[in-house]
């Protein structure tokens, strides 16, 4: 039970590039998020799924997409990188009041 | 709307000492989940204890326990005989009742612990 994986670890990119951030569970949960965490901040909510085919926007959704055509998958897309979403980017997934299990997180830097 | 509230920015607790994070939330949900996570240098977030909100007894987990006081809405996480690798930042964070699942965290409170 391998629980909840991210790739790649670490990722730079240049302004304007795109890329997918992957995120897989192995426990067959029906909810799914992304989160950003700035240096020194809480997490920030930027897209979530409640099961294959839903998704939905967090609080800061602007400049990604995501979809989910499988229950274990759940990718982050950046469309055009920007400076300011350089961040860890932390992959959860959970079911109903279970408490979210989260990936070991994407430290990404656009330069 | 609910909202986590973490007052604490940071504590500090001697080596062995005991220590209270408090973390209050709004609500006007009568079924919720309450949770405590910890953050160490790592990045990686771990599930420290679990609440269900209609549960009376106060959730352990082994040197941490809660103190769920419901109609205050408060639910603060004592970590008792505290070690070095309690040190971390430490999140508490609410989840809605039946039909939600979206997670609302607090900012956290960064625990030192002191040789």
């Amino acid at each position: 039970n391998a629980g909840v994986t991210q790739t790649p670890k670490f990722q730079v990119l240049k302004t304007g590039q795109s890329m997918t951030l992957q995120c897989a569970q192995d426990m067959n949960h029906e909810y799914m998020s992304w989160y950003r965490q700035d240096p020194g901040m809480g997490l920030r909510l930027i897209h979530y799924s409640v099961g294959a085919g839903i998704t939905d926007q967090g609080e800061v959704p602007n400049g990604y997409n995501v979809s989910r055509s499988t229950t274990e998958d759940f990718p982050l897309r950046l469309l055009s990188a920007a400076p300011s979403q350089t961040s860890v980017y932390f992959c959860a997934s959970s079911r109903h009041g279970s408490g979210q299990y989260f990936g070991p997180g994407t430290r990404l830097t656009v330069t | 709307a609910q909202t986590v509230t973490q007052s604490q920015p940071e504590m500090s607790v001697q080596e062995a000492e005991t220590v209270t994070l408090s973390c209050t939330y709004d609500t006007s949900e009568s079924d919720y989940y309450l949770f405590w996570y910890k953050q160490p240098p790592s990045r990686q977030m771990i599930l420290v204890i679990r609440q269900e909100a209609y549960k009376q007894q106060n959730a352990t987990e082994n040197r941490f326990s809660v103190n769920f006081q419901k109609a205050a809405k408060s639910f603060s996480l004592k970590i008792s005989d505290s070690q070095l690798g309690d040190a971390a930042m430490y999140f508490c964070a609410y989840s809605g009742g039946p039909g939600t699942y979206k997670y609302i965290f607090g900012t956290g409170t960064r625990l030192k612990v002191l040789a």
